[in-house]
């Protein structure tokens, strides 16, 4: 257990359904992290929040919808997505301001979609 | 400016030996050096990580190596041990602001 919970671990879903990952730390961080995983792409950005507010937004399909109520939970909304958005998805969370002490990663969504 | 180049993309060592990989930066103004480690399933670890004030840091068998003026960084890994197989990532940061990774290393040791 390393501090960032995510669920569900394993998601099969088709491309009609809609879903959500969620995450979950309570470190004390006040940035959170959303990464993709794939085998082309090892660890590609998709959406940062930083106290609450998203601050990065890098070039994600409208089909994934970032959602962050508090520091402390950030969910990833899913729909309609395609077979190529099957990949591990993780979640990670740090301190901003000052020195940095890295992120903090969970253990990842891998997501089918079939 | 923001890249991180890692190198290897691949490794295989054998079980003794030691695993050494590679990355290189740009931006002079990074001040923040971590090595993430990855085994399947999981998501990455904070392995070790050093600041720009030392040229080296040790922790078990694991030392990170640190050249400023080359912007360079590597990961050693002595006595390689079956357990280390995993992928591992370079990243940088300067304060306060978000971690660039590196492509990452798939790192096999050989029993």
């Amino acid at each position: 257990e390393t501090g960032v919970t995510q669920t569900p671990r394993h998601l099969v879903m088709g491309m009609t359904n809609k879903k959500s990952l969620k995450c979950e730390q309570h470190l004390g961080h006040n940035a959170m992290y959303w990464y993709k995983q794939s085998a082309k792409k090892p660890l590609e950005l998709m959406f940062v929040y930083s106290l609450e507010e998203r601050v990065e937004n890098n070039s994600v399909p409208s089909r994934f919808s970032p959602e962050c109520p508090n520091s402390s939970h950030l969910f990833l909304h899913l729909h309609t997505l395609q077979p190529e958005d099957s990949a591990l998805y993780l979640c990670a969370s740090s301190r901003t301001g000052g020195a940095n002490y890295g992120y903090t990663f969970g253990s990842g969504t891998r997501l089918t979609v079939v | 400016q923001q890249q991180v180049k890692q190198s290897p993309q691949s490794l295989i060592v054998q079980k003794g030996g030691i695993s050494i990989i590679n990355c290189a930066y740009e931006n002079t103004a990074f001040d923040y050096f971590p090595w993430y480690q990855q085994f399947p399933g999981k998501g990455p670890a904070l392995l070790i990580a050093i600041r720009p004030d030392v040229s080296e840091k040790k922790e078990g068998r694991f030392t990170i190596s640190f050249n400023k003026s080359a912007k360079q960084f590597s990961l050693h890994i002595m006595d390689s041990q079956p357990g280390d197989s995993a992928t591992y990532f370079c990243a940088a940061s300067n304060a306060g602001n978000m971690l660039t990774f590196g492509g990452g290393t798939r790192l096999m040791v050989k029993p």
